[in-house]
C-alpha cells in the first residue's frame, strides 16, 4: 500500500518556467510533510517542509502548497534554473519519533 | 567535514557471495537508518537502530543483518547475494528518530550494489 502518491514521473521545464510537483497522502495521522531533492550520485537532501496548520511556506523560489483536506501538497519551483535538475522526492510522516514515508520520485529536467 | 559516510561507493559481486556496508555518522545523531532505492528511483526503509538498538525492521530477507557497534556506526552485511539485491543502498541520521524541520534526515552519498 503506497501511503504517498507523486506525480508526475518526470518532468521537462524550460529555463525560467516554473516546475510543480504534486503528492497526496492517505494516513490522516501524517503532520510533517517534507521535499527531498537528490543529485545524482547523491543521497537525498531536504530542500523544504511544512505543517499543517500552515497553507504555504516559501523558501526563496522554492514554495510548498498544502491542502490539509484533499489530503495533497504540492512543490513550485519557480524561475527554475538548470541547476535545479535533480530528483525529487514528497515524504510524509507523523511528528516526533517517526519514520519518513517517501513518494517515488520525479525527475525534473530543466532545459537550458 | 561533518557528514554521513559509507564506505563502498561501488560494490560489485557474484551471486552468493557474502558483502558488508559501512557507515559512520559524526553529526552527534543518536538514530541511523538504512534505505534501499531500486532502480525506479523508489526510497523504501530497511532498518532503523536508536542508541545501538534496532527499532524498525521492514519486511527484509534476514540474509541482511545490521548491526550498530555505537550509535555513530552503523553497518549492514549481506549473506547469499541475489540478483534482486542490486540497488543503491543510503546510510542516514537523525536526531532521536524525531521528523522536523529542525531534525531532518541526513542520507550518505549511497553504495551502488551490483550482483552479477
Amino acid at each position: 500500500q503506497q501511503q504517498v502518491k507523486q506525480s508526475p514521473q518526470s518532468l521537462i521545464v524550460q529555463k525560467g518556467g516554473i516546475s510543480i510537483i504534486n503528492c497526496a497522502y492517505e494516513n490522516t495521522a501524517f503532520d510533517y510533510f517534507p521535499w527531498y531533492q537528490q543529485f545524482p550520485g547523491k543521497g537525498p537532501a531536504l530542500l523544504i517542509a511544512i505543517r499543517p496548520d500552515v497553507s504555504e511556506k516559501k523558501e526563496g523560489r522554492f514554495t510548498i502548497s498544502f491542502n490539509k483536506s484533499a489530503k495533497q501538497f504540492s512543490l513550485h519551483i519557480m524561475d527554475s534554473q538548470p541547476g535545479d535538475s535533480a530528483t525529487y522526492f514528497c515524504a510524509a510522516s507523523k511528528s516526533g519519533y517517526s519514520t519518513l514515508t517517501f513518494g517515488k520520485g520525479t525527475m525534473l529536467l530543466v532545459s537550458p | 567535514d561533518t557528514a554521513v559516510s559509507q564506505t563502498p561507493k561501488y560494490l560489485v559481486t557474484q551471486m552468493g557471495n557474502d558483502k558488508s556496508i559501512k557507515c559512520e555518522q559524526n553529526l552527534g545523531h543518536d538514530t541511523m537508518y538504512w534505505y534501499k532505492q531500486d532502480s525506479k528511483k523508489f526510497l523504501k526503509i530497511m532498518f532503523s537502530y536508536n542508541n545501538k538498538e534496532l527499532i524498525i525492521n521492514e519486511t527484509v530477507p534476514n540474509r541482511f543483518s545490521p548491526k550498530s557497534p555505537d550509535k555513530a556506526h552503523l553497518n549492514l552485511h549481506i549473506n547469499s547475494l541475489e540478483l534482486g539485491d542490486s540497488a543503491v543502498y543510503f546510510c542516514a541520521s537523525s536526531l532521536a528518530g524525531l521528523q522536523s524541520p529542525n531534525s531532518p534526515l541526513h542520507f550518505g552519498n549511497g553504495t551502488r550494489l551490483t550482483v552479477t
